[in-house]
């Protein structure tokens, strides 16, 4: 089983929805958490952290879930800019540093 | 600040040849990390490097090899490449300390191995 866990999609979803992603984790050790965005054939970039109170960003929400082990991205108000794939990403402390941990990705294409 | 960069970003390689991905950074970063990216797989950590001096093993080490000699560089080593190390692997860098644990990554080298 793998460590952290996304489902691939699509979710393919017309613009002004709101979409929500799940991703889980196996490590309960696990210390920080994050969503990346990665554009096709680009570098992944930090969409945002994600704490345990939960945090927002304008059309972006992630929340933490430690009893269940996942975390989540509501997007709302889609626009097409937000078709990309998301990375969700979990630290485990390992050989004395946090070894990032990154799922598969999930696809997200927003269409007129 | 260029951030973090990456030479080449395109490679050819036969079976057998051996070549080395340069990943530079000039945010004074502490920790680097070699990734890489194959369709469906996500991003697996190669070997990753804590400071000067100091490499670890991450998920997928075998058939690679790193160093970081200076600060600001982490080269990572293929000896004898194989075709199943096609891939497209990315750099990254982040700060020691922080609440962020922030990665920066590099636009990737895009490797083809015949």
């Amino acid at each position: 089983r793998k460590e952290v866990e996304q489902d691939p999609g699509p979710f393919n979803v017309p613009e002004g929805a709101t979409v929500a992603f799940n991703c889980t984790y196996s490590n309960s050790a696990s210390q920080s958490f994050f969503w990346y965005r990665q554009d096709c054939r680009k570098e992944p970039k930090l969409l945002m952290s994600v704490y345990s109170s939960g945090n927002e960003d304008g059309r972006f929400t992630a929340q933490l879930n430690r009893a269940s082990q996942y975390i989540s991205l509501l997007i709302r108000d889609s626009k097409l800019s937000d078709s990309a794939t998301y990375l969700c990403v979990v630290t485990v402390l390992g050989g004395g540093s946090y070894i990032p941990t990154f799922g598969r990705g999930t696809s997200l294409i927003v269409h007129p | 600040n260029a951030g973090v960069t990456q030479t080449p970003k395109f490679r050819v390689l036969k079976t057998g040849q051996s070549m080395t991905l340069l990943c530079a950074q000039d945010m004074n970063h502490e920790y680097m990390y070699w990734y890489r990216q194959d369709p469906g797989m996500g991003l697996r950590l190669i070997h990753y490097s804590v400071g000067e001096g100091t490499t670890a093993k991450g998920e997928v080490p075998d058939g690679y090899n790193v160093s970081r000699l200076k600060k600001q560089n982490f080269l990572l080593g293929l000896e004898s490449a194989a075709p199943s190390q096609t891939s497209v692997y990315f750099c990254a860098s982040r700060t020691q300390g922080g609440d962020s644990y922030e990665q920066y990554f590099g636009p990737g080298t895009r490797l083809t191995v015949t």
